[in-house]
């Protein structure tokens, strides 16, 4: 069974700080990466991708993957109270651009 | 800017009865996907379709079908509805927009079934 893992949380921060969420996954055949946000009663919206190994950073949020470990990050810098949301990691699986989704990480961020 | 509807935001319905969730992007997309999420299990993946009449079993089908008429709909169907579907169901589509994949979702579906 091909897996995507997270803590569930919550993980809490307060304001400024830098927020690090972590994932693993099982399927070694994944190529590509996903950070989703989730607000309460809303749906999932996309906020990184990351491909290769190493670190990707757009704004205040930076991705990093490590395949050899299996092993995906999301830092938020400088958090924010619109921050708090649930974070979803997920991969790649068995082709028609299939993901496989971890259950999310609630983050707390607070003033 | 894509958009993907999903017919309702919430929906009681009672156990035994025929539901249909209905789904509609407006930018052609090949690939379309349902998931249910619920609490301390993620999003899990129903069926997926990669084009217009064809459909492919995700990981949970068990007590649902879909049916993709167009390529702008896709729908899913609870057969005969029981108590562990009530969930919320989420529609995606998938694009690949500036060399980045996404799935872009619609705003889900709250279904309890009574």
């Amino acid at each position: 069974q091909k897996e995507v893992e997270q803590n569930s949380g919550p993980l809490s921060v307060p304001e400024g700080a830098i927020a690090s969420l972590n994932c693993t996954y099982s399927d070694r055949g994944s190529q590509s990466f996903f950070w989703y946000r989730q607000y309460s009663g809303k749906s999932p919206e996309l906020i990184m991708s990351i491909y290769s190994n190493g670190d990707k950073e757009d704004g205040r949020f930076t991705a990093q993957l490590n395949k050899a470990s299996q092993y995906v990050s999301l830092l938020i810098r400088d958090s924010q109270p619109s921050d708090s949301a649930t974070y979803l990691c997920a991969g790649d699986s068995g082709g028609y651009n299939k993901l496989i989704f971890g259950a999310g990480t609630r983050l707390a961020v607070h003033p | 800017d894509v958009k993907v509807t999903q017919s309702s935001r919430y929906l009681v319905k009672r156990t035994g009865e025929k539901v249909f969730l209905e789904c509609v992007q407006d930018m052609d997309h090949e690939n379309m996907f349902w998931y249910r999420q619920d609490p301390g299990l993620g999003l899990r993946l129903i069926y997926f379709s990669y084009d217009v009449k064809m459909k492919e079993k995700g990981d949970i089908p068990e007590g649902y079908s879909v049916s993709r008429e167009k390529k702008e709909r896709f729908s899913l169907i609870l057969e005969s509805a029981s108590t562990n579907q009530t969930s919320m169901y989420l529609c995606a589509s998938y694009r690949l927009a500036g060399g980045i994949n996404e799935q872009f979702f619609g705003p889900g579906t709250r279904l309890t079934v009574l």
